[in-house]
């Protein structure tokens, strides 16, 4: 069964910090996909990586895929109180059909 | 607002009984996707239909089922509930099947059992 472990569990920080979360597994993933999730809504897809070693950037966001396709991160550059939310990480497998979560990151960004 | 609709958004019922939530999805798009999101599970790919046919199965109970109906809503049948099953239940629907396909989720259903 494929895993994804998920660091810090919660994060608290003042606006304007950096802050990096972690996504890994001892599975190798076809792609990678991160999601924000807001309290009373359903998840939102932020980017897909499917490359090792690829690196995406959104405005102050930015993802990287693991050399060996295990593990991703997610580094927002001067938090603002609109990133506060749940973020996930999901992959699936080399036959594009089990869907994995993580656990998720409670981040709170406080003004 | 994803497109994606879900109803009900809230449902509670009581051990035993069997429910059934449905979900539209956004128009032009063939893939259907459960989820079941609990605070101690996280969020669970539960089955994946794909132009009315399944596609992909996860750790959905015997006890639940879903199909997908010609025109492409579905429906998720929780039946014989037990406490454990109380949880958010979410819908996504995406244009084709695969990881590269973005899933757009629903606004989920609520389920209670007491």
């Amino acid at each position: 069964t494929q895993l994804l472990e998920q660091s810090p569990q919660f994060l608290s920080i003042q606006e304007g910090e950096n802050l990096t979360v972690y996504c890994n597994s001892s599975s190798v993933f076809s792609s990678l996909q991160w999601y924000r999730q807001e309290p009373g809504e359903g998840p939102v897809l932020l980017v897909t990586v499917v490359t090792g070693g690829e690196v995406k950037k959104l405005k102050r966001l930015t993802f990287q895929f693991g050399d060996a396709r295990k593990d991703s991160s997610l580094h927002i550059t001067a938090a603002q109180p609109g990133d506060t939310g749940l973020y996930l990480c999901a992959g699936t497998d080399n036959y594009g059909q089990n869907f994995v979560f993580g656990p998720g990151t409670r981040l709170s960004v406080l003004p | 607002d994803s497109g994606v609709t879900q109803t009900p958004k809230h449902l509670i019922t009581a051990t035993g009984q069997r429910v059934t939530l449905r979900c539209s999805p956004r128009s032009g798009d063939l893939s259907v996707y459960w989820y079941q999101q609990s605070l101690d599970q996280g969020l669970q790919f539960l089955i994946q239909y794909y132009n009315g046919e399944e596609r992909a199965k996860g750790n959905i109970l015997e006890r639940f089922s879903a199909q997908q109906f010609p025109d492409l809503h579905s429906e998720l049948n929780l039946s014989s509930l037990e406490l454990g099953d109380s949880a958010l239940y979410f819908c996504a629907s995406s244009a084709g099947t695969g990881a590269l396909n973005e899933q757009f989720f629903g606004p989920g259903t609520r389920l209670t059992v007491l």
